[in-house]
């Protein structure tokens, strides 16, 4: 299978432990994204990688969260002291970005269902 | 902020009807594209418009992209059970860094 991969599929945590979640893109993508989405909604972007540098992050929710791409591969996203509102669906999507004339189609993995108790 | 709004929210038919949902905003996008996402899943990319006035057909599924590249729609032939998800549409903003912008979703739920 060469999609996009997330791991752990489902996490159960108490509130103020910390959680990492791992994504890893399809291989030849240049593109990282992490986006959130709860019931009813739609994913919400938080943050975005080109190759290893984080080119936004003023949309992850609060400095609990945080990601990284150390080798432009594979990606975390760290959430600190979980807390209740913090349970959700956390999507990640890559894509091959090249050139100005590209349009953004990502391509999602399966997600991390968080549940904070 | 570029919102994208959805109509409507929740819709149930059966089999064999014809529905339209619709993707409108009031900013105007590089390209739009729609996703379906079943339950406990991810998104799965359907098509990509990016002209204004642009129409898709995939198999039963038609797409269009309004003239000013504000909202699309998505209108369903003789829809089957296996349609059922949620229709999630997209827009990719026209500065910036690119990012995708979601509506809420369409949740279609077709009965044999």
């Amino acid at each position: 299978d060469t999609g996009v991969s997330q791991d752990p599929r489902h996490k159960i945590t108490k509130r103020g432990q910390n959680v990492t979640f791992r994504c890893d893109p399809i291989s030849e993508h240049n593109r990282l994204y992490w986006y959130r989405q709860t019931l009813g909604q739609g994913p919400e972007f938080l943050t975005y990688f080109q190759n290893e540098a984080q080119l936004e992050k003023s949309r992850l929710l609060s400095d609990r969260f945080s990601a990284e791409r150390p080798k432009g591969s594979f990606s975390t996203l760290e959430i600190q002291r979980t807390e209740q509102g913090d349970s959700a669906m956390y999507l990640c999507a890559s894509t091959l970005v090249f050139g100005l004339a590209a349009h953004n189609e990502q391509f999602f993995g399966p997600g991390t269902r968080l549940t904070v108790l | 902020t570029q919102l994208l709004e959805q109509s409507p929210q929740f819709l149930s038919i059966q089999e064999g009807e014809n529905l339209t949902v619709y993707c409108n905003s009031s900013s105007v996008f590089s390209s739009l594209q729609w996703y379906r996402q079943e339950p406990g899943e991810g998104p799965v990319l359907l098509v990509t418009v990016v002209t204004g006035g642009e129409v898709k057909k995939l198999k039963r599924l038609t797409f269009q992209f309004g003239d000013a590249r504000k909202d699309s729609s998505l209108h369903i032939t003789a829809a089957q059970p296996g349609d059922t998800g949620l229709y999630l549409c997209a827009g990719e903003n026209s500065s910036g860094y690119s990012t995708l912008t979601f509506g809420k979703g369409t949740m279609l739920l077709v009965s044999p």
